[in-house]
């Protein structure tokens, strides 16, 4: 069974940068994409952006200039980092495996709440 | 920017049918933008229920659909259940790699 788990600080200071990274158990990173998604308290989702098992990376437009994902020194794990945050990037952040074909993302972690805040 | 619009909140009674959708701030939804829908329950990860329009996930009960109404897609749940009640989400493909999700839908079960 594949599993995803996202660990990383939960306490970030506003123009920090957070580092977050998502363990895959029960499988390779190979032949998949492999998402970060965050979701601020009581609202939506948003995708920030993800990287194939190449190291080919795509970065949602609004997050660019300020996201990288990585592939770990693991091949089971793969990292995001935030540059100069703020209390606006407090959410909950998704680790995510997105298959394509079919295009959906098809595995998630459990989360991990990251507050922005001194 | 493109806006992915869906029903802030919907209701359906135990038993009933209802139908969510997700639409676009300019222009229609068609299956090439490849729609998916995901269950949310409070302090979970989102589920995936349906993706490419109309396949269901590994495990979802068929009262669960997807498709094409109009210029929207829709999640269609027929027979509600009591633990329906949560948020439900969808996602289109913007291409080049882009995913935008909608703001979702509470959906009360009453």
């Amino acid at each position: 069974q594949v599993r995803l788990q996202e660990s990383g600080p939960g306490l970030v200071k506003p123009s920090e940068t957070l580092s977050l990274t998502c363990t895959v158990s029960g499988a390779s990173l190979t032949n998949y994409y492999w998402a970060w998604i965050r979701q601020s308290p009581g609202k939506g989702l948003e995708c920030i952006g993800h990287i194939y098992h190449t190291g080919a990376t795509v970065y949602s437009p609004s997050l660019k200039s300020r996201v990288t994902i990585s592939l770990g020194t693991s091949k089971s794990q793969f990292s995001l980092m935030l540059t100069s945050v703020t209390a606006a990037d407090t959410a909950v952040y998704f680790c995510a495996r997105y298959s394509n074909p079919p295009r959906h993302f098809q595995l998630w972690g459990q989360g991990t709440l990251v507050t922005v805040s001194s | 920017q493109t806006v992915v619009t869906q029903e802030p909140s919907l209701s359906v009674s135990p038993g009933g049918t209802v139908t969510l959708t997700c639409g676009l701030s300019s222009g229609s939804v068609s299956t090439d933008y490849f729609p998916s829908w995901y269950q949310q329950t409070p302090g979970q990860p989102p589920r995936p229920l349906i993706y490419t329009t109309n396949t269901r996930s590994s495990g979802v009960p068929d009262r669960f659909s997807g498709s094409i109404l109009g210029n929207k897609a829709a999640l269609t749940i027929t027979g509600a259940q009591a633990d329906d009640e949560c948020d439900y989400y969808c996602v289109l493909y913007m291409g080049s790699s882009i995913w935008v999700f909608g703001g979702g839908t509470k959906l009360t079960v009453l």
